[in-house]
């Protein structure tokens, strides 16, 4: 079945440094794959995506490549804000579906 | 253009009760799709409803139904409910139609929902 693993534990950083958060993925098929942050008290918001092997998602100073043959699909920001801090999720979905299957997400601090 | 509504925001139950969630989606979606995110976990897919009918289901048991309406709005029902099943309950919505798959679903601010 799909299944996505984010990096354990929470990241805390200070401001404008470099954000990486890892995601790698099992999936049937070519699945797209998604970044969902989440903010405190919200629901998800779509960050960024890719839907076929080698494209790089990017949105907001966040970019993410979809990484076929490691089966990644890594998230990095060069400088980080205050306001970037919140919870960020790994997802994807496949077999023509619309079905998310998400990684355990991980919280991101951002300290001034 | 209003996003992905839901209904109540907040509510309380006891064991053994039943409640039902309410979802609008955004406008020109014609999928809705139901999450349950328990606290610190990522959400993990309910069902999915399409003209009307469940075209997929997660790994959840039968006490969790759903409905879509003719407009695409979307019930979630849980029935006899257990102190596990207190979560955020997300809903997302998307376009399916012309055989349009994969595409990026929208969330709601989601139901939190308390058992005691």
């Amino acid at each position: 079945g799909n299944s996505v693993t984010q990096m354990e534990g929470p990241v805390t950083l200070s401001e404008e440094a470099f954000l990486t958060i890892n995601c790698t993925y099992t999936a049937t098929g070519y699945p797209s794959l998604f970044w969902y942050v989440q903010y405190p008290g919200e629901g998800l918001q779509l960050l960024l995506k890719a839907t076929k092997a080698d494209d790089k998602g990017s949105n907001k100073g966040f970019e993410a490549t979809y990484r076929k043959e490691t089966t990644s699909f890594h998230l990095e920001k060069g400088s980080v804000q205050v306001s970037d801090s919140a919870v960020y999720f790994c997802a994807l979905s496949s077999g023509g579906n619309n079905r998310l299957a998400f990684g355990k997400g991980n919280q991101v601090v951002v300290i001034p | 253009d209003a996003g992905v509504t839901q209904s109540p925001t907040h509510l309380i139950k006891t064991r053994g009760q039943q409640v039902t969630l309410r979802c609008s989606p955004k406008s020109g979606h014609d999928t809705v799709s139901w999450y349950q995110q328990a606290l610190g976990q990522g959400p993990q897919f309910i069902f999915q409803y399409y003209e009307e009918e469940e075209r997929q289901r997660g790994n959840f048991p039968d006490r969790f139904s759903g409905h879509q309406f003719p407009n695409y709005s979307s019930e979630l029902n849980v029935n006899a409910l257990l102190l596990g099943d207190s979560a955020l309950y997300l809903c997302a919505s998307s376009f399916q139609g012309q055989g349009i798959f994969n595409q990026p679903q929208h969330f709601g601010d989601g139901t939190r929902l308390s058992i005691l």
